[in-house]
């Protein structure tokens, strides 16, 4: 099994859905992360949490929301889905002792 | 904001070192350096990372320069499972955390 676990891998949805992306990791870290890639643009970061009871914005948080549901549990939320939400979505753990991010494969999201 | 400058692309031929250059000029005394790759298809993968004084490690050598404005990820031998989007990153430091700010990368592509 890989450490961190995305799904779906892809999904199409339609304007306005509401759609959640899910993340599940067993590296057994606290710190977990949700960026968006986009051609061109490298990698943002769209929210993160350092343990269960912390949540915090990133660079693009707007129109996305979290659930940290567990250590290992971390999900991605499109309230209304637009799509300019059309994009790549990666979950990352890491462990502040240790300088590196694992990231999962990827979620391909499709707003049409 | 520790931000990054790198070259859009790069070329190198299979069997010979490759430099990717990356500017920081920005970054704080206490930030490390990171380099991450990105495979096609794939989530980004750690490489290595340094703070002051040069690294290795059985996928690359980070050279630092002295004023830390400035590092280069040194791929000794280039083969062609080494064609990957680099990104350098200057770690952000927020209230004692630690997360990443990835920039757009450098595109390495590898001649066979």
């Amino acid at each position: 099994d890989a450490d961190v676990t995305q799904t779906p891998r892809n999904r199409i949805t339609k304007t306005g859905k509401r759609i959640m992306l899910e993340c599940s990791q067993t590296k057994g870290h606290d710190r977990m992360y949700w960026y968006r890639q986009d051609p061109g643009l490298g990698l943002r970061l769209i929210y993160y949490s350092f343990d269960v009871k912390d949540i915090n914005k990133g660079e693009i948080s707007d129109g996305y929301s979290v659930s940290r549901q567990a250590q290992a549990k971390f999900s991605l939320s499109l309230e209304s889905a637009i799509p300019n939400q059309t994009a790549l979505y990666f979950c990352a753990t890491s462990d502040p002792e240790v300088y590196g991010y694992t990231f999962g494969s990827g979620t391909r999201l499709t707003v049409v | 904001d520790a931000k990054t400058t790198q070259p859009n692309s790069m070329e190198s031929n299979e069997e010979e070192p490759v430099h990717l250059p990356c500017n920081h000029s920005t970054i704080s005394g206490t930030d490390y350096i990171h380099w991450y790759r990105q495979l096609p298809s794939q989530g980004p993968e750690y490489v290595i990372h340094g703070l002051t004084s040069n690294v290795n490690n059985r996928m690359a050598s980070l050279a630092i320069a002295e004023d830390r404005k400035s590092s280069t990820l040194i791929l000794h031998r280039a083969t062609l499972r080494d064609a990957a989007v680099y990104y350098c990153i200057g770690g952000e430091d927020a209230s004692g955390t630690y997360k990443y700010i990835f920039g757009t990368g450098t595109r390495l592509k590898v001649l066979a």
